[in-house]
């Protein structure tokens, strides 16, 4: 199957430093998300992206198809975006999730 | 907005219980979804459905089944429930799979502890 990898996998930031998380993916895919989990559980949807670049507010997300990968922007990061972030992939049907980047974002 | 809700945050049973954990969701979704997730492990898919009364085993089905008799409820069943299977258990939902825009949307989660 598909094979989905974040990098970093932790991350220690301080508060209102920028970041760049990475997600690769090995083969092409018709849809790639981003999620954020908060500390309760809850996967928060962020981007849906499978092509092109997108903003909200301080995140942004590009994702290249034909190379294979997807970056996610975070910028003037705030404590309130600690947690985990995931990208999602679905290369046919079944959606593949990658391990995660875990962020902590410190006063 | 959408919303998909689970039956129960946190839930505690016995080995050899049988136990049913209840998704619904309120945006008329073709596809459910159930992952489990695990520290290390990620998010890994059991089960998914694409219509009333289908369903597709995923990565990890061993142990599990599923039932969707309404469009907007998928349930996911332990038979005979283990300690291997204390995990946090993910319910999400999808338009469809045609569709050129599928975006995924979860639910809050259920901890269940098996004892």
């Amino acid at each position: 199957g598909i094979q989905v990898e974040q990098s970093p996998p932790d991350l220690i930031l301080q508060e209102g430093a920028n970041s760049t998380l990475q997600c690769n993916f090995s083969d092409s895919v018709n849809n790639l998300q981003w999620f954020h989990q908060n500390p309760w559980g809850q996967l928060i949807n962020l981007f849906y992206i499978p092509s092109g670049t997108k903003q909200n507010g301080r995140l942004s997300a590009t994702t290249v198809a034909t190379e294979r990968y997807s970056l996610l922007y975070i910028s003037s990061s705030q404590t309130t975006d600690s947690g985990v972030y995931f990208c999602a992939v679905e290369p046919h049907q079944k959606v593949t999730f990658g391990t995660g980047t875990k962020l902590q974002v410190i006063p | 907005d959408v919303k998909v809700t689970q039956s129960s945050r946190y839930l505690v049973k016995r080995t050899g219980e049988k136990v049913f954990l209840e998704c619904v969701q309120d945006m008329d979704h073709e596809n459910m979804f159930w992952y489990r997730q695990d520290p290390g492990l990620g998010l890994r898919l059991i089960y998914f459905s694409y219509d009333v009364k289908m369903k597709e085993k995923g990565d990890i089905p061993e142990g599990y089944s599923v039932s969707r008799e309404k469009k907007e409820r998928f349930s996911l069943i332990l038979e005979s429930a283990s300690t291997n299977q204390t995990s946090m258990y993910l319910c999400a939902s999808s338009l469809q799979f045609e569709s050129s825009y599928n975006e995924q949307f979860f639910g809050p989660g259920t901890r269940l502890t098996v004892l």
